[in-house]
């Protein structure tokens, strides 16, 4: 069974500081690594993807993602009230197009 | 004004009864998906479909149907056979030669009468 595994939370922080989230994967076949923000009661949205080893910057946003180690992690800089939400990770399986997802990692930015 | 629109955002559903829910694009989407999602758990795959006339099925397929006669159209049917189908339900796309990159439509909910 390939999983994706995430803290559920809930995670908080306080305004301004660097959020931290983190996800593992179970299957060494998977190339590409998605995050999705998703707002209580809304649909997911995508926010970044990563499929090389390293970071990679989008704003206040960067995903790294480390094969070796099957992590992948996305960090917020400067976090701000609005990015209070569930943060869903996903990885594709192995040879497919087909997405696992995490169960989601609940995140509070206290103002 | 481009998207991926799902219709109704609530449904109702009585008990022995089928009920479809609506999802189009028009993006130029070739693959499309359909997910649940239950309070607490991850999203898993009901049934997605990457050209028309074509589907396949996802982890959870029992108790569902779809039909891929449109590019731009993948409705899903629940049916009486699915005994627990409330649950939110998200339709996504991707573009072409980005399949694995998925975008979501608003999501319908479905409660149970």
């Amino acid at each position: 069974q390939k999983e994706v595994e995430q803290n559920s939370g809930p995670l908080s922080v306080p305004e301004g500081a660097i959020a931290s989230l983190n996800c593992t994967y179970s299957d060494r076949g998977s190339q590409s690594f998605f995050w999705y923000r998703q707002y209580s009661g809304k649909s997911p949205e995508l926010i970044m993807f990563i499929y090389s080893n390293g970071d990679k910057e989008d704003g206040r946003f960067t995903a790294q993602l480390n094969k070796a180690s099957q992590y992948v992690s996305l960090l917020i800089r400067d976090s701000q009230p609005s990015d209070s939400a569930t943060y869903l990770c996903a990885g594709t399986q192995g040879g497919s197009e087909k997405l696992v997802f995490g169960k989601g990692t609940k995140l509070t930015v206290n103002p | 004004d481009g998207g991926i629109t799902q219709s109704p955002k609530y449904l109702f559903r009585k008990e022995g009864q089928n009920v479809t829910l609506s999802c189009e694009q028009n993006l130029n989407h070739d693959a499309m998906y359909w997910y649940r999602q239950d309070p607490g758990q991850g999203l898993r795959l009901i049934y997605y479909s990457q050209i028309v006339n074509d589907f396949q099925k996802g982890d959870i397929a029992e108790g569902y149907s779809v039909s891929r006669e449109k590019k731009e159209s993948f409705p899903l049917t629940v049916t009486s056979a699915q005994k627990n189908p409330t649950a939110f339900y998200l339709c996504a796309s991707s573009p072409p030669g980005q399949s694995e990159t998925q975008y979501f439509g608003p999501g319908t909910r479905l409660l149970v009468l």
